[in-house]
């Protein structure tokens, strides 16, 4: 079964500080990798996402993350962080190629991000 | 650039009621699904569809739930006898043409709140 760890439930940063918010993944074959955003009364918004290939990936808003196999890992980094990234980020993860997995994404607990200005 | 959209944005409703959530995925999609977040709590699979099949489903979703795309648009979620723990952010999604493994792109939610 897949299910998807993020160990910080809150983290509180300054703006202009970098950022960097982890995700666990426990999958037995190629796992797809996404984060999503929701802001509060929001839906999910796809910030980036792993398929393939290069495992450092970039997404909006100057958001990027990397896919360790070996830690089994796909943390968010962020190298400066403005006051709109204030909002919940998700870590999800999904059957990958040869998965047999109907699209179903199991999605981690969320991470709240607040900015101090 | 074109979103999937759900209606309506907030329903109440009283136990064991029946209610309908309605959702308008991407025009091009094939692949379309259905989470619910309870408050304070993970995003949880209900249901994926396609070829106006469910291709899976969750324990969650049991006998009290259906899904339909009644015409070329729209994707529904039915619950027929809702109970209070059925409170909860309900959220279409709908993803690509050639599978599964295609980014998912997610409506805004309905919240349902059972009194």
């Amino acid at each position: 079964a897949q299910s998807v760890t993020q160990p910080d439930i809150h983290i509180t940063v300054s703006e202009g500080a970098s950022l960097e918010l982890r995700c666990n993944y426990s999958y037995g074959a190629t796992p797809y990798l996404f984060w999503y955003v929701q802001s509060p009364g929001q839906g999910l918004q796809l910030l980036l996402k792993y398929f393939s290939g290069d495992t450092l990936v970039q997404g909006i808003k100057g958001f990027e993350a990397e896919f360790k196999r070996s830690q089994s890992s796909f943390n968010l980094r962020k190298p400066s962080v403005h006051w709109s990234d204030a909002a919940e980020y998700f870590c999800a993860v999904g059957a990958g190629a040869g998965g047999t997995s109907y699209g179903k994404l199991t999605f981690g607990q969320g991470t709240i991000l607040t900015v101090h200005p | 650039e074109p979103e999937v959209t759900q209606t309506p944005s907030h329903q109440v409703t009283q136990m064991g009621q029946e209610v309908i959530l309605r959702c308008v995925p991407i025009s091009n999609h094939l692949y379309f699904y259905w989470y619910r977040q309870i408050l304070g709590q993970k995003v949880e699979f209900l249901v994926s569809f396609y070829n106006n099949e469910i291709s899976e489903k969750s324990e969650i979703f049991d006998d009290q739930f259906s899904v339909e795309r009644p015409d070329g648009s729209n994707f529904t979620l039915k619950i027929r006898s809702t109970k209070l723990e059925d409170s909860a952010m309900y959220f279409c999604a709908s993803g690509g043409t050639r599978g599964y493994q295609e980014t998912q792109y997610f409506g805004p939610g309905t919240r349902l709140l059972v009194l």
